[in-house]
């Protein structure tokens, strides 16, 4: 299986200011077919199901704020938020759809100091 | 509108059946993929296993801790995926989670139902 471990396991970030999360995968998720990392960023909040935020690594999924933003290839991988804002408040997944079975990150829980 | 409505959550005895289901609509549900996933309390989200669609052969993968006890099938007149759990264990409690696989452009996952509970306990 590949086992994905995110770090932090927990954030806190003030208003405005910078989150930075990273993803490191056991191996590469990169599928060399069409060049794309099969990595996967998601949001959860309390009683939500999953948002996804981020897919290829980079590419922002439509309707999230810019201030998102995914980055990396292979095995290492980050998800910026670039100023934190209120609603940001969540758990925050690296998943990988490379191969079965699918795994996330343990999840980096977000908060506001 | 996209939607998934997942369903048949509830209180369960350990060994026993339960069948969920997740009703789609808003898309046409014969040429996705559909995965299911589940978040015990406490702990992080994992995927359970998915079906293809048919133009993928309607195969099925499922993850180590459920292969040989839950079964994914679907019916694409009804628009419905299915869950067959069986030989339930308490480590099976959690919230269960469909969603939709775009298979020709693999993206991660767009769409999810809300989610149904699953509580397995005497």
């Amino acid at each position: 299986d590949v086992v994905m471990t995110q770090s932090p396991d927990s954030l806190a970030v003030s208003l405005g200011e910078r989150a930075t999360i990273n993803c490191k995968s056991s191996r590469s998720v990169l599928n060399s077919s069409n060049n794309k990392n099969y990595l996967a960023w998601y949001q959860q909040k309390p009683g939500q199901p999953p948002k996804l935020l981020i897919y290829w690594a980079s590419t922002r999924e439509s309707g999230v704020p810019d201030r998102f933003s995914g980055s990396g290839s292979g095995t290492d991988f980050t998800l910026t938020i670039s100023s934190l804002q209120a609603e940001d408040v969540a758990v925050y997944y690296c998943q990988q759809f490379y191969t079965t079975p699918e795994t996330f990150g343990q999840g980096t829980e977000v908060e506001i100091k | 509108e996209v939607q998934l409505v997942e369903a048949g959550g509830g209180l369960v005895q350990p060994g026993r059946s339960l069948r969920l289901s997740c009703t789609a609509a808003g898309f046409t549900f014969g040429d996705y993929g559909v995965s299911w996933f589940r978040k015990a309390p406490g702990k992080g989200l994992e995927w359970v296993g998915f079906i293809r669609s048919k133009a993928y052969g309607e195969t099925t993968e499922y993850a180590a801790s459920v292969r040989g006890r839950f079964t994914i099938s679907r019916d694409d007149s009804k628009s419905i995926a299915y869950l067959q759990m069986a030989s339930l264990k308490t480590e099976d409690t959690a919230v269960y989670y469909c969603s939709r696989d775009i298979l020709w452009v693999r993206k991660g996952y767009d769409y999810w139902g809300q989610g149904t509970l699953v509580t397995v306990s005497s």
